[in-house]
């Protein structure tokens, strides 16, 4: 088992440009996240998929969309990067049900100039 | 007031020695609590997690939860310098983790 899987590691990208981040899990999960962790802020919530077909908003959502494309794969796009997206973003994955442990990918470490 | 707090650190501590990492939380409605190990340049990795009051053992690692008065500890037992990492404490909201800011524990030699 691979666990939770993120592509690709690294970005740059100019200001404007847009970006999909994906993130794959082989655990059966039906719950998935996105977060972005920036120095002294913590890990804080974007967007989470509480089960496939469903979406809903997180702490600093402005700026991003998700889809959840099945069960497996949640992507992450920023349609025009902005220097304030520099950031590691992580995805995570948990079972279904309120309150359970996520498991975290490798993350991406993107830089807007 | 955040909503779950822990002290940035660091926290030094001697090889061989116990080392104690705090964490408040402000939701009483919580019901699950959490603690993940985070080495420089990786990815949280979930050590332990506790739902009911008291204390819960795995290994060198205890984790204490006291919900009257909304803190969470972790005890990490003859600490070594593969321990030196950040910590993160989270809290369950709804069907969401909340995270504290990390604390920075230095095992010395």
């Amino acid at each position: 088992n691979a666990g939770v899987t993120q592509t690709p590691k690294f970005q740059v990208l100019k200001t404007g440009q847009s970006m999909t981040l994906q993130c794959a899990q082989d655990m059966n999960h039906n719950s998935m996240y996105w977060y972005r962790q920036d120095p002294g802020m913590g890990l804080r919530l974007i967007y989470y998929s509480a089960s496939e077909g469903t979406t809903d908003k997180g702490e600093v959502p402005n700026g991003y969309n998700v889809s959840r494309l099945n069960k497996r794969e949640f992507s992450l796009r920023l349609e025009s990067a902005a220097p304030s997206q520099t950031s590691v973003y992580f995805c995570a994955s948990s079972a279904t049900g309120s309150g359970r442990e996520q498991y975290f990918g490798p993350g991406t470490r993107l830089t807007v100039t | 007031q955040k909503e779950v707090e822990q002290n940035s650190g660091p926290l030094s501590v001697p090889e061989g020695a116990i080392a104690s990492l705090n964490c408040t939380y402000s939701d009483r409605g919580s019901q699950s609590f959490f603690w993940y190990r985070q080495y420089s340049g990786k990815s949280p990795e979930l050590i332990m997690f506790i739902y009911s009051n008291g204390d819960k053992e795995d290994g060198r690692f205890t984790a204490q939860l006291n919900k009257a008065s909304q803190y969470v500890s972790l005890l990490i037992r003859d600490s070594q310098p593969s321990d030196s990492a950040t910590y993160l404490c989270a809290v369950s909201v709804t069907n969401k983790l909340i995270f504290g800011t990390g604390t920075l524990l230095a095992v010395q030699p």
